[in-house]
């Protein structure tokens, strides 16, 4: 059974750029959610997607998009880069219906803005 | 979402038992009390979940009283890797549109 696997691990921007991190779910899971952690705080929820729908969104400008493709796998999109968008970005994929006990994360991908 | 309070940081030798206790006084009768394990750069481990008096499994015990307004985790004989960050989370279990809810957690240093 394979994990959660996120890329690129660390990644480096400019302000007002755009960036396109990647989510590959764990083997069965058909919930992804993605989550924002700045430093010295815990994970906050950006979205989540079940069966390519979204269906759920957390207090996240609308910059912050995400896609969820046929196989599970996902993708997290921001526009317009800003510095304060410099964190861990985690991807959680989850079976519908066990949310809490079912939720396994990657290890994230570290964004920096510059 | 029922909002969850814990201490910032605790230290603890090695060997020793650790217990890290969350308030979550207006837990709604469908929420579970969920437990992660968090070490830098790294996403989130689940550790433990309960819904009411006590589960065990191979690495924890999880201890809530009656009137669910609070739990505790319990760390037997705790080891240098197990210093990290626990979060405390409550939250439906059920279907629909759900998010887990993150403190700022509890940030265990284990000591030799």
């Amino acid at each position: 059974e394979t994990g959660v696997t996120q890329s690129p691990t660390h990644l480096i921007k400019t302000r007002g750029q755009q960036v396109t991190l990647r989510c590959s779910s764990q083997s069965g899971h058909n919930t992804v959610s993605w989550y924002q952690q700045a430093l010295g705080q815990g994970p906050q929820f950006i979205f989540q997607y079940y069966r390519e729908e979204e269906n759920g969104r957390g207090n996240f400008p609308p910059r912050f998009s995400g896609l969820q493709f046929p196989n599970y796998s996902s993708e997290l999109n921001v526009n317009a880069l800003e510095l304060d968008d410099s964190a861990l970005y985690l991807c959680a994929s989850s079976l519908w219906g066990l949310a809490n006990y079912g939720y396994t994360f990657g290890s994230g991908t570290r964004l920096t803005v510059v | 979402l029922a909002k969850t309070t814990q201490p910032i940081s605790m230290d603890s030798y090695e060997g020793q038992e650790v217990n890290i206790t969350c308030s979550h006084n207006n837990i709604a009768t469908n929420d579970y009390i969920t437990w992660y394990q968090q070490f830098p750069s790294q996403g989130p481990r689940f550790i433990i979940q309960g819904y009411k008096t006590k589960v065990t499994n191979e690495v924890a015990s999880l201890f809530i009283p009656a009137d669910r307004k609070s739990s505790t985790l319990s760390l037997p004989r705790v080891s240098l890797s197990d210093t990290a960050v626990y979060y405390c989370l409550v939250g439906d279990s059920g279907a629909g549109s759900y998010q887990l809810t993150f403190g700022k957690g509890t940030k265990l240093s284990v000591i030799p």
